[in-house]
């Protein structure tokens, strides 16, 4: 059983650029949540997407957008990259909203 | 609203000795907690969590957590740290009806262990 996948794993953008990340969520899952780890911090909910429905969102701007396909992958879109947004981007899917997360290994956003 | 407190953001022990991580939390309904690691350039790894039931649970590598309802609290124990412990711990709270149980994170305490 494949667990949950992200690309890239690393990537570096200047700002004012637009950047995708990708989500392969693990088999059987149709839920997955988006979270942003900034350097010492712990990580905050982006927003989660259930069946292609965005299910819930926390405190970030509307640049942060986001999508879920037929298979349930996701992308996570950032327009108009700022520096703060340098994280390590942190996908994670769960077999129903609700239920336990099963986190991938990231992907560090550097924006310079 | 749903918040969580981890004292301390770093915690230094000897090997073998016994590893306290504190973690207290903040919920208006009834929480779920977590605990995750974290090794350096990697994702969150579960270490044990509390939905409803028994208020001592045991996760992996011997760690285990008590849900005190009482003191708001849920801290994490290991008898006998070992030098593989050594990682980035965080603490968490979900409620399923909120958001989808999206997850609500302390600010992590590292975790040194000294040979």
């Amino acid at each position: 059983e494949t667990g949950v996948t992200q690309s890239p794993t690393h990537l570096i953008k200047t700002r004012g650029q637009q950047v995708t990340l990708r989500c392969s969520s693990q088999s059987g899952h149709n839920t997955v949540s988006w979270y942003q780890q900034a350097l010492g911090q712990g990580p905050q909910f982006i927003f989660q997407y259930y069946r292609e429905e965005e299910n819930g969102r926390g405190n970030f701007p509307p640049r942060f957008s986001g999508l879920q396909f037929p298979n349930y992958s996701s992308e996570l879109n950032v327009n108009a990259l700022e520096l703060d947004d340098s994280a390590l981007y942190l996908c994670a899917s769960s077999p129903a909203a609700g239920n336990e997360q099963f986190f991938g290994p990231g992907t560090r956003l550097t924006v310079l | 609203a749903q918040s969580v407190t981890q004292l301390g953001s770093h915690v230094s022990v000897s090997e073998g000795a016994l590893v306290l991580l504190r973690c207290n939390y903040s919920s208006s309904v009834p929480p779920y907690l977590f605990w995750y690691v974290q090794y350096p350039n990697q994702g969150l790894q579960l270490l044990l969590k509390y939905t409803t039931g028994a208020t001592l649970v045991k996760g992996i590598n011997g760690f285990e957590a008590e849900f005190k309802k009482s003191e708001t609290s849920f801290h994490l124990t290991k008898p006998s740290a070992h030098m593989s412990d050594a990682a980035e711990y965080f603490c968490a709270v979900s409620a399923i009806y909120n958001q989808g149980g999206k997850l609500i994170f302390g600010q992590g305490t590292e975790l040194s262990v000294k040979p």
